[in-house]
């Protein structure tokens, strides 16, 4: 079991782009799935994507166009990044780790707003 | 895409009883089904994957079933501590998705 947390901007303009890390610790960030998911609020989870630590990703397509994922072993993070984010993309956001999603961070609330 | 339906929306019980939360795919997911549970404020906690695995550390009063269309959770007997959202997801087909959740409330 590993622990995760996120960080990043809290808010972020109409039209910019949303980057988020998340850290790894108490384990290896090495031969493994790291995903991104959200939540707007009330409403149920949707899955982003996916990058493994060897660099291959896998996207939700709905969101594909605009997302960018990446992992840095060096500093047991990997990122996230949404570009030309609308209000309908405040939500908070998790990064989850494997197949299943075993662990979680705590979460944080991204909101999009000028 | 496969779209996950949970049935029904909100689930309203008293501790003790027996809970039943039904998910359905829209196409063969084969036994690749997940089950969380998530209280306000936190993230989700894995409880069931492939169908019918308990994940680490979850009681035994949490069981999975089914396969191909149709999956169940059933907690045996409700705790205070099981009143919340509980989501089904499947890993069989990209994208990965969710149902939209069922509610246990206290009754």
């Amino acid at each position: 079991q590993v622990q995760l947390q996120e960080s990043g901007p809290r808010l972020v303009k109409p039209s910019e782009t949303l980057s988020l890390t998340c850290t790894v610790s108490g384990g290896s960030i090495r031969s493994y799935f790291w995903n991104w998911i959200r939540q707007p609020a009330g409403k149920a989870l949707e899955w982003i994507g996916r990058v493994y630590t060897g660099g291959n990703t896998n996207y939700n397509p709905s969101l594909k166009s605009r997302v960018t994922m990446s992992v840095d072993t060096s500093k047991s993070q990997f990122s996230l990044e949404l570009s030309s984010v609308t209000a309908a993309d405040t939500a908070v956001y998790y990064c989850a780790s494997g197949y299943y999603y075993e662990d979680w961070g705590q979460g944080t609330l991204v909101t999009v707003s000028s | 895409e496969i779209v996950l339906t949970q049935s029904p929306a909100t689930l309203s019980l008293s501790p003790g009883e027996r809970a039943t939360l039904s998910c359905r795919a829209s196409q063969s997911v084969s036994s690749y089904l997940a089950w969380y549970q998530q209280k306000p404020g936190q993230a989700p906690r894995l409880l069931i994957y492939d169908a019918s695995n308990r994940a680490t550390g979850i009681p035994a009063r949490f069981s999975g079933s089914g396969s191909g269309t149709d999956f169940t959770l059933t907690i045996s007997s409700l705790e205070p501590e099981d009143f919340a959202v509980y989501y089904c997801q499947q890993r069989s087909n990209w994208p990965r998705t969710f149902g939209q959740g069922t509610k246990v409330d206290i009754k």
